[in-house]
Order: structure tokens, then C-alpha cells, then sequence
């Protein structure tokens, strides 16, 4: 059973924190993705990462990072939390091609 | 940036109604994927459409990619309350992206 992992589906931090979001595959895929996912505006692109250590930004790339040190595991970092980045994030992986498959989700909100 | 209207955002019907959403760009897509998500889950793909004109039955869903692959659409026959959920298009473009449209949240009555 293929399989992506979010670190934690709830998380509240203050304004202000440095915050990492954890993702973890085990399909061995090249492609991963970290999106978010407000009401109305569907998914948004943040970053994604075509191989280790190698990433490329999404749409929405402003006050957030990533690191992909391993091939199944990618990380987004919210340097400075702020209010407006309350909101889902959800992970993925793909290969080149074929469907994404994704994290439960983390419900992130920033106070 | 290639983007991806869905049209209608809700849709609240009752059991056994048909109903179709719409996916709309004025860029090409390679293909066309739609997902449906449930609630404190993620999404979960539906079909992936690939030639224009291409349709494909997945028991009461039909899909449907446009002949300039600028477009698909999903019909649902006969909807059940199982079908509740957000449905999702993406469009596949440079490299392995994949574009999202808002979603249509789709809430069947019983």
C-alpha cells in the first residue's frame, strides 16, 4: 500500500515561529510537492522538488522554503509564521507522469 | 502560470439527479487528471485523461477531455450520497507539475 506521510495533521504555532512540515514517501519517487489548500482557492503550488536537493518554486513561494536531503522525505519551512499561512498543507509525490498521491494534510493555524 | 476554472464551485443536488462540472483553460494540457478529496484527507485521483477528445466511464462518472485538450468535463449519473466531496481537476504541463483548478464541492441529499 503506496504511501505519503504528513508529520502532524493538526499544528498551532505563534506569529513569529519557525515552522517545519515533515513529508515522507515510500514509492520511491522522483517528484514531490507541497501545496496548500484554502477554501475557493483550490490547490496552490508552494515549491516541489524533481530530485535530491534539487527544487524549483511553485506560484506561491514567498515566506517559505523546502529541503529534500533524501529522496523520500521533503520538508517545507515556514521561516517567520504569519497569520496569512494558516491554512491546509497538503504533500505529495509522483512520478513524471502518473497520478500524485498524497499526505492526509496538515491544518496548519498561525495565532 | 497555467490556471484551470472549475464551474459550478457548488453544486448541492438530490439523490438520483444527474449533474455535470466543468474544467476550462485557455492553455493545452498534456493531460487531465480529476481527484476527489473528502474531508481531513487528501485528494485521490478519479482518471487521468491524456488524447483530445477522449472519453472514459467510471461507472456512473463519464470524463471528457476537449478536443484541444483546453477543457474536460465530469458527468455524474444518477448521484448517490456517497458522492458528496470535492472534486478536482489538474492539468499536467512542463515537467511533472501539476495545475490545480478551485474545485467543485459537491453535496448529494438523500
Amino acid at each position: 500500500d503506496v504511501k505519503v506521510t504528513q508529520s502532524s495533521r493538526y499544528l498551532v504555532k505563534r506569529t513569529g515561529e519557525k515552522v517545519f512540515l515533515e513529508c515522507v514517501q515510500d514509492m520511491d519517487h522522483e517528484n514531490m510537492f507541497w501545496y496548500r489548500q484554502d477554501p475557493g482557492l483550490g490547490l496552490r503550488l508552494i515549491y516541489f522538488s524533481y530530485d535530491v536537493k534539487m527544487k524549483e518554486k511553485g506560484d506561491i513561494p514567498e515566506g517559505y522554503s523546502v529541503s529534500r536531503e533524501k529522496k523520500e522525505r521533503f520538508s517545507l519551512i515556514l521561516e517567520s509564521a504569519s497569520t496569512n499561512q494558516t491554512s491546509m498543507y497538503l504533500c505529495a509525490s509522483r512520478l513524471p507522469t502518473t497520478e500524485a498521491f498524497f499526505g492526509q494534510g496538515t491544518r496548519l493555524t498561525v495565532v | 502560470t497555467q490556471l484551470l476554472e472549475q464551474s459550478p464551485q457548488f453544486l448541492s443536488i438530490q439523490e438520483g439527479e444527474n449533474l455535470t462540472v466543468y474544467c476550462n483553460s485557455s492553455s493545452v494540457f498534456s493531460s487531465l487528471q480529476w481527484y476527489r478529496q473528502e474531508p481531513g484527507e487528501g485528494p485521490v485521483l478519479l482518471v487521468t485523461v491524456v488524447t483530445g477528445g477522449e472519453v472514459k466511464k467510471l461507472k456512473r462518472l463519464t470524463f471528457q477531455f476537449g478536443d484541444a485538450r483546453k477543457d474536460s468535463s465530469l458527468h455524474i449519473t444518477a448521484a448517490q450520497p456517497g458522492d458528496t466531496g470535492l472534486y478536482l481537476c489538474a492539468g499536467g504541463g512542463r515537467g511533472s507539475r501539476l495545475t490545480f483548478g478551485e474545485g467543485t464541492q459537491l453535496t448529494v441529499n438523500p
